[in-house]
C-alpha cells in the first residue's frame, strides 16, 4: 500500500497562475483533509471531505476550492495564486466515517512545497 | 475555544538526556490525543495515541506520553535522547463526535547536541 500521495513535490508558480494539488489514498478511508503547513504556525485546516460527495470549509479556506472526485482522490486547486499562499500543503486521510466519531490517527501525504513569486 | 497549546517553541537537549514535550489542551470533552513527529522535509508519522483507558500509552520509537485529565495535558516523554530524534514534534486533538477536524499545535523543534 502506498498510503498518501501527493503530487506534485514541488512546484513555483506566478502570481495569478491557476494550479491542482492531486491527492489520493488507497486505505479506504472515508475522510480527507488538506491542510497548509507555515513556520511558527503549526498545521491549519484548509478544507476537508468526511465523506465522498461532501466537502467543507477549515480554518483558512479563502483562495482554495476543493473537489472530492471519488473516495480515493480530494484535490486542492488555487484558482489565481498568491505569495501568500507559498507554503507547503499537505494531504491526509483517516478512517472516520460520516456518522462515527474521529476516533483515528490521520495518515500524511509527503507533502507539496508551493512557491508563489 | 478548543485549541491546543505547545509552550515550547525549540528545545534543545545533549544525546542521552530525558525528554519531556509539553502539550496542554482545551476541549469541552475529553478528546482523542495524538503526538506526531516530522522529520526535516517529510510528512507528518504518528507516534502514539491516546483514546481512553491505560493514562500512560506507549508508542513507537521509545516514546512515551502521560494523559492526565486534571492539568488537560499530554505530554510526550523518552528517557534517553537519540541524534536521529530531531525533528519537530506536533500534539493534536481529535473530536470523539460530530465534527471531523483535528487541531494541531504550533510544534516543537527538538535539536539533539552530540
Amino acid at each position: 500500500n502506498a498510503g498518501v500521495t501527493q503530487t506534485p513535490k514541488f512546484q513555483v508558480l506566478k502570481t495569478g497562475q491557476s494550479m491542482t494539488l492531486q491527492c489520493a489514498q488507497d486505505m479506504n478511508h472515508n475522510s480527507m483533509y488538506w491542510y497548509r503547513q507555515d513556520p511558527g504556525m503549526g498545521l491549519r485546516l484548509i478544507y476537508y471531505s468526511a465523506s465522498e460527495g461532501t466537502t467543507d470549509k477549515g480554518e483558512v479556506p479563502n483562495g482554495y476550492n476543493v473537489s472530492r472526485l471519488n473516495k480515493r482522490e480530494f484535490s486542492l486547486r488555487l484558482e489565481s495564486a498568491a505569495p501568500s499562499q507559498t507554503s507547503v500543503y499537505f494531504c491526509a486521510s483517516s478512517e472516520a466515517g460520516y456518522r462515527r466519531s474521529s476516533y483515528n490517527e490521520q495518515f500524511f501525504g509527503p507533502g507539496t512545497r508551493l512557491t508563489v513569486l | 475555544a478548543q485549541s491546543v497549546t505547545q509552550p515550547d517553541i525549540h528545545i534543545t537537549v545533549s544525546e542521552g538526556a530525558s525528554l519531556e514535550l509539553r502539550c496542554n489542551y482545551s476541549y469541552g470533552a475529553t478528546p482523542y490525543l495524538f503526538w506526531y513527529v516530522q522529520s526535516p522535509g517529510q510528512g507528518l508519522q504518528l507516534l502514539l495515541k491516546y483514546f481512553s483507558g491505560d493514562t500512560l500509552v506507549q508508542g513507537i520509537k521509545g516514546f512515551e506520553a502521560e494523559f492526565k485529565r486534571s492539568q488537560s495535558s499530554f505530554n510526550l516523554r523518552k528517557p534517553s535522547v537519540h541524534w536521529s530524534d530531531a525533528a519537530e514534534y506536533f500534539c493534536a486533538v481529535g473530536p470523539r463526535s460530530g465534527t471531523y477536524k483535528y487541531i494541531f499545535g504550533t510544534g516543537t523543534r527538538l535539536k539533539v547536541l552530540a
